[in-house]
């Protein structure tokens, strides 16, 4: 199973402010990366998948690239609602994996 | 709009049985995969089956193979997990997740989840 690494497992920023998560896999997984939000109490939410296209429905303040093993998504003009935790998945190679999450508050 | 809710939750002694149920709907559900995730505070986010559009196809992930059943049925909108053998480690929120774009395993859709507890 390929195996998500992702870091800092904390980040605290301020309104107005970038983010930039990080994504590492161990395995190359070509560009078949996803990236999900996820608020206390809430299910997931899919914000980008393929790396780098956005989900319908997300602001274009959300980014993704990356390709191979190593991937990040950038969130800019932080917003207190954007407070979550986030994760990377991985659909290269069957199981479909997910990362250990990025806990990010504003 | 696209909605999936999870019921059948509860709590459920260590080699017991359970079934959990997802009814689907504000989408044409004959067209689109679903899948069962689960998540613990300890394991994080972890896939555990999927079933194609037609039912035709199911895959389990090593630690739920031989034990969960996955099956849908497309003129109710329902997919059923049928959990058996269950073990105090499947102890978890399942969610139902709708699979689109490329190859079905991009989870666009989640329902609200429905916790299992697995204990004596």
């Amino acid at each position: 199973e390929i195996v998500l690494t992702q870091f800092p497992d904390t980040l605290s920023l301020s309104p107005g402010e970038s983010a930039t998560l990080a994504c590492q896999t161990s395995r190359n997984v070509y560009t078949y990366l996803g990236w999900y939000q996820q608020k206390p109490g809430q299910a997931p939410r899919l914000l980008m998948y393929d790396a780098s296209t956005r989900a319908p429905g997300i602001p274009a303040r959300f980014s993704g690239s990356g390709s191979g093993t190593q991937f990040s998504l950038t969130i800019s003009s932080l917003e207190p609602d954007d407070s979550a935790i986030y994760y990377c998945q991985q659909r290269s190679e069957w199981p479909p994996s997910f990362g250990g999450g990025t806990k990010m508050e504003i | 709009q696209v909605q999936l809710v999870e019921s059948g939750g509860g709590v459920v002694q260590p080699g017991g049985s359970l079934r959990v149920s997802c009814e689907a709907s504000g989408f044409n559900f004959n067209f689109y995969s679903i899948h069962w995730v689960r998540q613990t505070p300890g394991k994080g986010l972890q896939w555990i089956s999927f079933v194609s559009f037609d039912g035709n196809n199911k895959y389990y992930a090593d630690s739920v193979n031989g034990r969960f059943s996955i099956s849908r049925d497309n003129s109710k909108k329902t997919v059923i997990l049928q959990m058996n053998s269950l073990r105090p480690e499947d102890t978890a929120m399942y969610y139902c997740v709708r699979g689109n774009y490329g190859g079905s395993y991009v989870f666009d859709n989640w329902g609200p989840g429905i916790w299992v507890t697995v204990s004596s």
